[in-house]
């Protein structure tokens, strides 16, 4: 069975500085793997995809990898801004199944 | 439209009462999501529609959920006799096929009293 972990649960940071997310997933058949940003009370907006066969994914300040053999993906926020806190959700769509399947989320906050 | 649409976006109801929960996908997208997640908790899977297969229901947490999709497009969750646990934001995604980058709407908040 897919289980999808995220690590940290919250993440509290300075205005300007890089971070990185960490997202662990237990079966390596996957489609491939997104990011979300959930902002309160909102749906999910897509920041990444990456497909099984790649490595990274770059958008603006963004940058995921994903080491399928692993089962290992990083988010890797630069230059952060109060506008990023918000909480952060990877999800896997596993192979055999076709489902997309989420960790529990990152909520990160960028302080002034 | 141009992204996933849900309706409505506020439901109260009173326990006992069923309600229809419904979601407009992007069009030409094959497959489609529906995903709860209560106050505070990640997101908890319903079930999962592609194309003409039969839907992974194994999400679904009792009998009194169910959910359609009609001509593969537009689908309706709906719970019946509902219990004051039901309350949650119901969430659906739908993607362009198995694997393509899921799209989220922005959810029905449902509150029974």
């Amino acid at each position: 069975k897919q289980e999808v972990t995220q690590i940290p649960a919250a993440l509290s940071v300075p205005e300007g500085e890089n971070l990185v997310l960490n997202c662990s997933f237990t079966d390596s058949a996957i489609y491939n793997l997104q990011w979300f940003r959930q902002d309160p009370g909102k749906g999910l907006t897509s920041l990444l995809l990456i497909q099984s066969s790649q490595r990274e994914q770059t958008s603006g300040r963004l940058n995921a990898s994903l080491d399928k053999s692993s089962g290992r993906s990083t988010l890797y926020i630069a230059a952060s801004q109060p506008g990023d806190s918000a909480t952060y959700l990877c999800a896997v769509t596993s192979g055999n199944t076709g489902k997309l399947i989420f960790g529990q989320g990152t909520t990160l906050q960028v302080k002034p | 439209g141009a992204g996933v649409s849900q309706s409505p976006s506020n439901k109260v109801t009173e326990k006992g009462k069923d309600v229809e929960l419904r979601c407009d996908p992007i069009s030409g997208h094959t497959a489609l999501y529906w995903y709860r997640q209560s106050l505070g908790q990640g997101l908890e899977f319903l079930i999962y529609f592609q194309g003409n297969s039969a839907p992974d229901k194994s999400g679904l947490p009792s009998d009194r959920f169910s959910a359609e999709r009609t001509g593969g497009s537009v689908s309706t969750l709906t719970i019946q006799r509902t219990q004051q646990e039901d309350s949650a934001v119901y969430l659906c995604a739908s993607s362009l096929n198995q694997g393509g980058e899921a799209f989220f709407g922005q959810g029905t908040r449902l509150t029974v009293v």
